[in-house]
């Protein structure tokens, strides 16, 4: 069974700290996402990343940037935190094309 | 602009009745849709999808319609258990992104 594993299920931080969020998955995937969740908008894609050392910006991709180093780990990277950042975010891994994306449980960042 | 909406933030149903979630969409390029599940504190988990190509896609008791020129689907959950009590969300895929709906909170009640 695949597992997306987000580094942490919550998070306090303060205005203008670097933040960053990791994501970890086992399954080998080749596709990987970062999205926010807020009330009455959904999920919305910041981020997502085809392979190693590529990436994609989604539909909200400022103020954020990624990293994906290895195949199995995409990290988010707020660079100077603000408090419009506080949200529910996801991560999720794909195999490849129109396969299912499986998700993480969440991190909640609360941006203080 | 949303291009995949659902309108309906919430929904109750009763125990053994059916559950009907609705979706539509703008967007004349979305080839294949799904279906996600999202319980409190979990991330959404998937359920079921079909492609643009099928009307009708069946799984157990989850059953998803695609009218394709009314760029509408729908997810009929039957017979509902309270169980099935969560936040659903549609998906639609077009250029290896997803674009997701709002959600709606279905709740069954015993």
């Amino acid at each position: 069974d695949v597992k997306v594993t987000q580094s942490s299920r919550y998070l306090v931080k303060r205005t203008g700290e670097k933040v960053f969020l990791e994501c970890v998955q086992d399954m080998d995937h080749e596709n990987m996402f970062w999205y926010r969740q807020d009330p009455g908008l959904g999920l919305r894609l910041i981020y997502f990343s085809y392979d190693v050392k590529m990436k994609e910006k989604g539909d909200i991709p400022e103020g954020y940037s990624v990293s994906r180093e290895k195949k199995e780990r995409f990290s988010l990277i707020l660079e100077s935190a603000s408090t419009n950042q506080t949200s529910m975010y996801l991560c999720a891994s794909r195999l490849r094309g129109t396969q299912p994306q499986h998700f993480g449980d969440g991190t909640r960042l609360s941006i203080l | 602009d949303q291009q995949v909406k659902q309108n309906s933030p919430s929904l109750s149903v009763q125990e053994g009745r059916i559950s009907i979630l609705n979706c539509d969409y703008t967007n004349s390029m979305f080839d294949y849709f799904l279906w996600y599940k999202k319980y409190p504190a979990e991330g959404p988990t998937f359920l079921i999808s079909i492609s643009s190509i099928k009307d009708k896609n069946e799984d157990g008791r989850f059953t998803v319609f695609l009218n394709k020129s009314a760029k509408h689907l729908s997810l009929h959950i039957v017979p509902s258990q309270p169980g099935d009590s969560a936040v659903y969300f549609c998906a639609a895929w077009d250029k290896g992104q997803l674009t997701f709906g709002s959600g709606t909170q279905l709740t069954v009640l015993p």
